[in-house]
């Protein structure tokens, strides 16, 4: 059974920073793509994030290029992002999420709960 | 930046047909994915590569797309369908990489 658990939310001041990491576990992690996805209290889904599962290939939502980092670490199966120079309007449930192939940014076919963060002073 | 519509809302009786549109430019070229999410819960991927169900969804469900509309079909509603809906595409923004887009979602009431 494929399992995702995100963790490393938190409550944090505008300009700050935090962590997420999303430990994988039930399928071939390093083969799938990965992908950060958002939704703010209230709202819709916001895509984030993705790494491809081979060659580390990145892509971001203009929202966040520049502040934010996706990285992988395939021989632990984690996913990580490194949000900096947080919002208020970052405040959101962050979610992991698998992909449905080895490329990014492609789709995503199984869903952790999430962690979330609040932005605010 | 690049859009995917979709509908607020749409209600429907159970048993009734429900019918979900996405639109968007570049559904001609890409494929779209739909997602239900229940209250308080993860989504859950319901319809891939426009018109293909997952292991474990119901044949209820069902996708299609045509020119720039994708279309989400639930044939016989049922209450436990009560969700938000998403559709889903990986585009070429303006930048000229890719990126991921959501529509705006639709609350699918059944009652």
């Amino acid at each position: 059974e494929v399992q995702l658990v995100e963790s490393g939310g938190g409550l944090v001041q505008p300009g700050g920073s935090l962590r997420l990491s999303c430990a994988a576990s039930g399928f071939n992690f390093r083969n799938f793509a990965m992908t950060w996805v958002r939704q703010a209290p209230g709202k819709g889904l916001e895509w984030v994030s993705s790494i491809s599962g081979s060659d580390y290939t990145t892509y971001y939502a203009d929202s966040v290029k520049g502040r934010f980092t996706i990285s992988r670490d395939n021989s632990k199966n984690t996913l990580n992002l490194f949000i900096s120079s947080l919002r208020v309007d970052d405040t959101a449930i962050y979610h992991c999420a698998k992909g449905g192939g080895i490329a990014a940014p492609g789709y995503m076919d199984v869903w952790g709960q999430g962690t979330t963060v609040s932005v605010s002073s | 930046s690049y859009e995917l519509t979709q509908a607020p809302s749409v209600s429907v009786s159970p048993g009734q047909t429900a019918r979900i549109t996405c639109s968007g430019d570049a559904l001609p070229k890409k494929f779209a994915y739909w997602y239900q999410q229940k209250s308080g819960q993860a989504p859950v991927l319901v319809i891939y590569e426009d018109i293909k169900r997952p292991s474990g969804i119901p044949e209820r469900f069902s996708g299609s797309s045509s020119g720039t509309m994708a279309t989400l079909t639930i044939s016989g509603a049922q209450v436990e369908d009560e969700a938000d809906y998403y559709c889903y595409s990986a585009v070429i923004a303006s930048s000229g990489n890719y990126q991921g887009v959501f529509g705006g979602g639709t609350k699918l009431t059944v009652l």
